[in-house]
């Protein structure tokens, strides 16, 4: 099994392009996660999807839009890319409820000029 | 509100020594408590998890956990540190049947010859 694939692992963006990070898992996960992570920050939550068609907002979700229209893809959505959303995305999966330790992706690195 | 704190940034232990990084969480209900590892440029693995039951739980590559409720704290141990465990770790708390995670902002550990 692949687990959580994210592409692209590195990406270039000028400012006001748009661009879609792509994630996929192939374990039939229910619940998937989008994290940021910043340096001494930790990571903090974009946005998360607990099912097909079913997308909430996390707690720094400007600027970013997702879909969830299969189980296995959730990809996320940069429009107008701005410097402040220059970071490391991570992608995350768990079956569904319960005590669950997150399968990550390996990240995509993400540098707006 | 609910929050982790990892309240040192940057640990530096001689190779052979004994390990503890410290997390201490603030959450009203019993906790599903997590410590993740992340070497440089990679996603992030699980080390261990407590949900229930014994509050001194294993994790993979010798690491112990020990949850105290009374403290609130979930602090992760290792008798004896390899070079190769330089890395950065952090604690995280699951806060909804959702399963979002809050994750502290992290302890790097270097470990020195």
């Amino acid at each position: 099994n692949a687990g959580v694939t994210q592409t692209p692992k590195f990406r270039i963006l000028k400012i006001g392009q748009s661009m879609t990070l792509q994630c996929t898992q192939d374990m039939n996960h229910n619940y998937m996660y989008w994290y940021r992570q910043d340096p001494g920050m930790g990571l903090k939550l974009i946005y998360y999807s607990v099912g097909a068609g079913i997308t909430d907002k996390g707690e720094v979700p400007n600027g970013y839009n997702v879909s969830r229209s299969t189980t296995e893809d959730f990809p996320l959505r940069l429009e107008l890319a701005a410097p402040s959303q220059t970071s490391v995305y991570f992608c995350a999966s768990i079956p569904g409820e319960g005590p669950y330790g997150y399968t990550f992706g390996s990240g995509t690195r993400l540098t707006v000029v | 509100a609910q929050s982790v704190t990892q309240p040192d940034i940057h640990i530096t232990v001689s190779e052979g020594a004994s390990l503890e990084l410290r997390c201490n969480y603030s959450y009203g209900a019993t906790p599903y408590l997590f410590w993740y590892v992340q070497s440089p440029g990679q996603g992030l693995q699980l080390l261990l998890k407590y949900f229930s039951g014994d509050t001194l739980v294993q994790g993979i590559k010798g690491f112990e956990a020990e949850f105290k409720r009374s403290q609130s704290s979930f602090n992760l141990r290792k008798p004896s540190v390899h070079w190769s465990d330089a890395a950065e770790y952090f604690c995280a708390v699951v806060v909804s049947n959702t399963g979002k995670l809050i994750f502290g902002q992290g302890t790097t550990l270097q470990v020195k010859p």
